[in-house]
């Protein structure tokens, strides 16, 4: 059963510095990777996703894949105190995109 | 385009009632999906369909918890006799075929049982 966790639990960052959140999981099979972002109070908002090794970027959000070691990252480049939210990696398997696994999250804070 | 709506956004209910959460998924899509989330087990899948097919229904939550799709465009989920444990911020969330498309999550009910 695929498992999947996030660190650390809690980022504090101040405004302008990178960010990078680390995300592992068990099962190398998987194919699909998605960082969501959660602001409090609100749903999910798909910030990128990525399906091979290397990198993928969607504005100030790359995520970083590397089955090998079992890894997906996410870096976020001059964080806004509005980035401040709760960030979820979620991994499903080839042709199973609903099949999602989640970690429980990073809480993510940017001091202005 | 409205995304997924959710009503309510917040519940109260006392121990042993009975509850109805409210979806509407994206217009068109084809795939819904129920989950709870706590802060300790973070997200888990309740139910999934697929073209208004109960596709998989959770295992751990199959006693109480009932989710229908009375048509393509509405779902519910029941929780039956309600207890403190319940206590979780449900979300609903629809994609267009679930197999590589975007998953659209709803905003949330946030359900307190006291």
């Amino acid at each position: 059963q695929q498992k999947v966790q996030q660190s650390p639990e809690s980022l504090t960052v101040s405004e302008g510095a990178m960010a990078s959140l680390n995300c592992t999981f068990s099962d190398r099979s998987s194919d699909n990777f998605r960082w969501y972002r959660q602001h409090s109070g609100k749903g999910l908002e798909v910030l990128v996703s990525i399906f091979s090794d290397g990198e993928k970027e969607e504005g100030s959000f790359t995520a970083h894949l590397n089955r090998a070691s079992l890894h997906v990252f996410l870096h976020i480049r001059e964080p806004q105190p509005s980035d401040s939210a709760l960030y979820l990696c979620a991994v499903s398997p080839s042709n199973m995109g609903y099949k999602l696994t989640f970690g429980t999250g990073t809480s993510l804070l940017v001091d202005p | 385009d409205a995304g997924v709506t959710q009503t309510p956004r917040h519940e109260v209910a006392e121990k042993g009632q009975t509850i109805i959460l409210k979806c509407e998924p994206v217009s068109g899509h084809n795939d819904l999906f129920w989950y709870r989330q706590t802060k300790i087990q973070g997200l888990e899948l309740l139910s999934y369909f697929r073209s208004k097919s109960l596709m998989e229904d959770g295992g751990a939550f199959k006693d109480r918890f009932k989710a229908e799709m009375l048509n393509s465009s509405f779902s519910t989920l029941k929780i039956q006799p309600t207890e403190p444990k319940d206590s979780a911020v449900y979300l609903c969330a629809s994609s267009l075929d679930g197999r590589d498309t975007e998953v659209f999550f709803g905003k949330g009910t946030r359900l307190t049982v006291v």
